[in-house]
């Protein structure tokens, strides 16, 4: 079954950038992935599907300082030009059969 | 602007029921397959349960099958997430989120709501 990690904390400074990494268990390096954010005390919000070849597909409404790309099992989202309203949880999502639709355990963004 | 809005939470005894609402607007809501997904206080997000566009389809999470049940009223616009046997470990905020296909294919929810908290505690 598949499971998706992904690293408890990451920091980065205003104004830079920061790459979150979420990584597709052995035998599921095929899969596609999912971006979620959610900020303090709201639900998630939909960002992007990123595609095995690193292409993706992005929410309504999500900002060009969002991206995605893909190397091997690792999904990738990475947030240029930093500002304090994307510090948050951000949480990948896929589906797979037997467990159906999945999240990795989340990655709390601090903005330094 | 797509707005899913949950209602019905609140503090319930184990082993007790409890029915979950969404009502969901400015989209057309009958083309859509639709969530529930739960999030433990201080936890990870965790999927509950999906319904097709016409009710036909649903599918439940292993931790919820046999007790909680799924519905849709598409007249009313509105998702239900009827849970029975309520335990201490199903303490958790449920979101409402709709699935991009009507019949729930797509690997990801494009929208969400903002959440309805259920507390199960004697």
């Amino acid at each position: 079954q598949v499971v998706l990690t992904q690293s408890p904390s990451a920091s980065a400074s205003l104004g830079a950038s920061v790459k979150l990494t979420c990584t597709l268990s052995s035998g599921h390096s095929s899969y596609a992935i999912a971006w979620h954010q959610q900020q303090p005390e709201k639900g998630p919000r939909f960002l992007m599907k990123v595609n095995t070849d690193g292409s993706h597909i992005k929410g309504d409404g999500t900002p060009d300082r969002f991206s995605g790309s893909s190397s091997g099992a690792e999904r990738y989202l990475i947030i240029s030009s930093l500002q304090s309203e994307d510090e948050a949880d951000y949480y990948c999502q896929t589906w797979g059969p037997g467990v159906h639709w999945v999240f990795g355990g989340g990655t709390k963004l601090t903005v330094l | 602007q797509v707005q899913l809005v949950e209602s019905g939470g609140g503090v319930v005894q184990p082993r007790r029921s409890l029915r979950l609402s969404c009502a969901a607007s400015e989209f057309t809501f009958s083309t859509y397959a639709m969530h529930w997904v739960r999030q433990a206080p201080g936890k990870g997000l965790e999927w509950v349960a999906v319904i097709s566009y016409d009710g036909s389809e649903k599918y439940y999470a292993d931790s919820v099958k046999g007790r909680f049940t799924i519905s849709r009223d598409n007249s009313k616009n509105a998702v239900y997430l009827q849970m029975s046997s309520l335990r201490a470990e199903d303490t958790a905020i449920y979101y409402c989120a709709r699935d991009p296909t009507v019949a729930g294919t797509e690997l990801y929810f494009d929208y969400w709501g903002q959440g309805t908290l259920v507390t199960v505690s004697s």
